[in-house]
């Protein structure tokens, strides 16, 4: 089965400056995805990134990139230029490919505190 | 983008009655349903797995009489928490996957069940 695992219950960065959330995971797969997603206060889930484990380039969006690690099983989250809304919990999340269960499975999150 | 309405979005209601609760895809056709449940500040657990015209999949532990879900057409797939107690009372998400994306999900609002 697999597993993913978020190691810092919590976090805080100073507005303006850079963070990273470490998520790691565990399959037998070789093809995947895995995402990161944020639930600010309104509860609702918001997609933030997503990474094919076929594609070795790191994706990006904006301020928000990914240092995925395949062989190390390991899919950190770096926000630059943090903003205050950027205060939310981020989930790490994996999923097999389409065609089998499919289901999203969730690390148990960390919660992002951006200080002005 | 596709869109999934969930209603409603908070709901209290006696120990013992019943309480349904639906998620509706806008502008696309949600094959697949997902229903997690999120207790205070965790993260989101797999409820059960709905295909649309076949019965739901539940996870191990989930009451399948407790919690009953239909997907009865392509736009439409609901949950009915029957015979509510308090230990009941949690934050219920939806999730659609999106026919065609291989990476495609979206989220309802959420709806907090509260069993007083």
């Amino acid at each position: 089965a697999q597993t993913v695992t978020q190691s810092q219950p919590e976090m805080s960065v100073q507005e303006a400056e850079t963070v990273t959330l470490s998520c790691t995971y565990d399959t037998s797969e070789n093809n995947y995805y895995l995402f990161w997603y944020k639930q600010p206060p309104s509860r609702q889930m918001i997609l933030v990134i997503r990474q094919e484990a076929y594609k070795q380039q790191n994706a990006t969006e904006n301020r928000f990139s990914v240092n995925f690690q395949k062989a190390a099983k390991s899919f950190s989250l770096k926000i630059s230029d943090s903003q205050l809304g950027d205060t939310a919990m981020y989930f790490c999340a994996f999923m097999k490919p389409y065609g089998s269960q499919g289901n999203l499975i969730f690390g148990k999150g960390t919660k992002l505190s951006v200080k002005p | 983008g596709a869109v999934v309405s969930q209603h409603p979005s908070r709901v209290i209601c006696k120990s013992g009655t019943s309480v349904k609760i639906e998620c509706r895809s806008l502008d696309f056709q949600a094959t697949t349903m997902f229903w997690y449940r999120q207790f205070p500040k965790q993260s989101l657990m797999l409820m059960a797995t709905s295909n649309e015209g076949s019965k739901a999949t539940y996870e191990q532990g989930v009451e399948k009489d407790k919690f009953l879900i239909n997907h009865a057409s392509l736009t439409l797939s609901t949950l009915t928490v029957t015979s509510a107690h308090p230990e009941d009372s949690s934050f219920y998400i939806c999730s659609a996957r999106v026919a065609g994306v291989d990476y495609g999900y979206t989220f309802g609002s959420g709806t907090r069940l509260t069993v007083v």
